[in-house]
């Protein structure tokens, strides 16, 4: 079956340490997004590409980047992690076309910023 | 800007009893609508979309939604909830550049 994993799923890091979550999908979809989530903010939009070469910036952009070499991989790295970046990392994809919005979802990357 | 306000943070419903999430939302055009539900430590799952046509759709899990265009609304429903539907909510509608915009979410408690 199809899927979209995240690694790692716990990670501790100390502040301004580079850190990269990876994220891979076997969807062959061509949109992949990452999201935060934080306590009282729902999902907030960090990156996201619509297919290799392509990366565009979401609302909560600084501080992240993300590249998009293949299809099957986005991965997003925090150059100085700061505190202010402990949160729950979402990978999702999506087809696209009259697909759009239906996003198949990572089980997320929880990082804590000591 | 299109966005997307779910105004209840927390619900608790009796198990069995029925259960209404508010959602509104702000777009120019017709919306793509969706709900999406979050099991603890899981990531987000589709529950139903709405895109056009009819305004009352059926998603899985016995959950509905009616899209209310004059009310900018797309409320979820269901009849009965049992004690495995305690979960996150989140609303969401498809913004002008075709990326998904949450709401904050609604925690549903069932009470046994």
């Amino acid at each position: 079956d199809a899927e979209i994993t995240q690694s790692p799923r716990h990670k501790i890091t100390e502040t301004g340490r580079q850190v990269t979550l990876a994220c891979h999908q076997t969807w062959n979809h061509n949109n992949m997004f990452w999201y935060r989530q934080d306590l009282g903010h729902g999902l907030r939009l960090i990156h996201y590409s619509y297919g290799v070469q392509d990366t565009n910036k979401g609302e909560v952009s600084d501080g992240y980047s993300v590249s998009r070499s293949n299809t099957e991989d986005l991965p997003l790295t925090l150059e100085s992690a700061a505190s202010s970046q402990t949160s729950v990392y979402f990978c999702a994809s999506s087809q696209g076309g009259d697909r759009t919005g239906e996003l198949f979802f990572g089980e997320g990357s929880r990082l804590t910023v000591l | 800007a299109q966005s997307v306000t779910q105004p209840d943070i927390h619900i608790t419903v009796s198990e069995g009893a029925s259960l209404e999430l508010r959602c509104n939302y702000s777009y120019g055009a017709t919306p793509y609508l969706f709900w999406y539900v979050q099991s603890p430590g899981q990531g987000l799952q589709l529950l139903l979309k709405y895109f056009s046509g009819d305004t009352l759709v059926q998603g899985i899990k016995g959950f509905e939604a009616e899209f209310k265009r004059s009310q900018s609304s797309f409320n979820l429903r269901k009849p009965s909830v049992h004690w495995s539907d305690a979960a996150e909510y989140f609303c969401a509608v498809v913004d002008s550049s075709y990326k998904l915009i949450f709401g904050s979410g609604t925690r549903l408690l069932v009470r046994p």
